[in-house]
């Protein structure tokens, strides 16, 4: 599996905007960018994700570069319950165990009230 | 909208007992997954599944077994339970296509003692 890089942790001020950096050199031309967060004592929860195009939704924003080695998860304005582990992971679509999640620590951001 | 439901949510066995994680979810999705999670670090995959009758060994299967014999349901096994199968497991779940969310349950959390 292709491998991500994120810093092990980040901290933020309550209603700042928040940028998650993820490096993913060896990615694949075909490798979904996926983004999920944790919640202390919850299990994962889908963010958000993306191909090529940056993308949005009501709860992020990700930014892809060009080259697609690097990625950016923004949060708009940072509230006190998006405190949580974020994971950047790669999928890729070539069916079996690819379909899978793999997980590295993540990062974990601390919202100051 | 029950989703993935995995239970029971806690539980403490002796070392040398066996136990049976259950999970269900209800989003006819072809593909199922069993994670563990020890403190501090990120998901590991034990097993998963793309469609009843098919399962595969993930990263961590040593200790435990899995069946998949409808759509809905993935039980884990855990056989002969020691302690480092102290864990948190979280069971999940998705459609087939790489681009699709993948959704988990809240978690078991495990002690053997």
């Amino acid at each position: 599996d292709a491998k991500t890089t994120q810093p092990n942790s980040m901290e933020s001020n309550e209603e700042e905007p928040v940028h998650l950096p993820c490096n993913h050199s060896t990615i694949s031309g075909t490798d979904y960018i996926h983004w999920y967060r944790q919640l202390p004592s919850q299990g994962p929860e889908y963010v958000i994700h993306g191909l090529t195009s940056n993308v949005n939704n009501r709860m992020a924003s990700l930014a892809i570069a060009e080259d697609r080695k690097s990625s950016t998860l923004i949060l708009h304005r940072a509230t006190l319950r998006d405190a949580a582990v974020y994971y950047c992971i790669l999928r890729s679509p070539l069916g079996g165990s690819n379909y899978k999640l793999t997980f590295g620590k993540g990062t974990l951001l601390t919202v100051n009230p | 909208n029950a989703g993935v439901t995995q239970t029971p949510k806690f539980r403490i066995l002796k070392i040398g007992q066996s136990m049976t994680l259950q999970c269900t979810q209800d989003m006819n999705h072809n593909y199922m997954y069993w994670y563990r999670q020890d403190p501090g670090m990120g998901l590991k995959l034990i097993y998963y599944s793309v469609g009843a009758g098919i399962t595969d060994k993930g990263e961590v299967p040593n200790g435990y077994n899995v069946s998949r014999s409808t759509t809905e349901d993935f039980p884990l096994r855990l056989e002969l339970a020691a302690p480092s199968q102290t864990s948190v497991y979280f069971c999940a779940s998705s459609e087939s296509s790489s681009g699709n969310t993948i959704y988990f349950g809240e978690g078991s959390w495990l002690t053997v003692v």
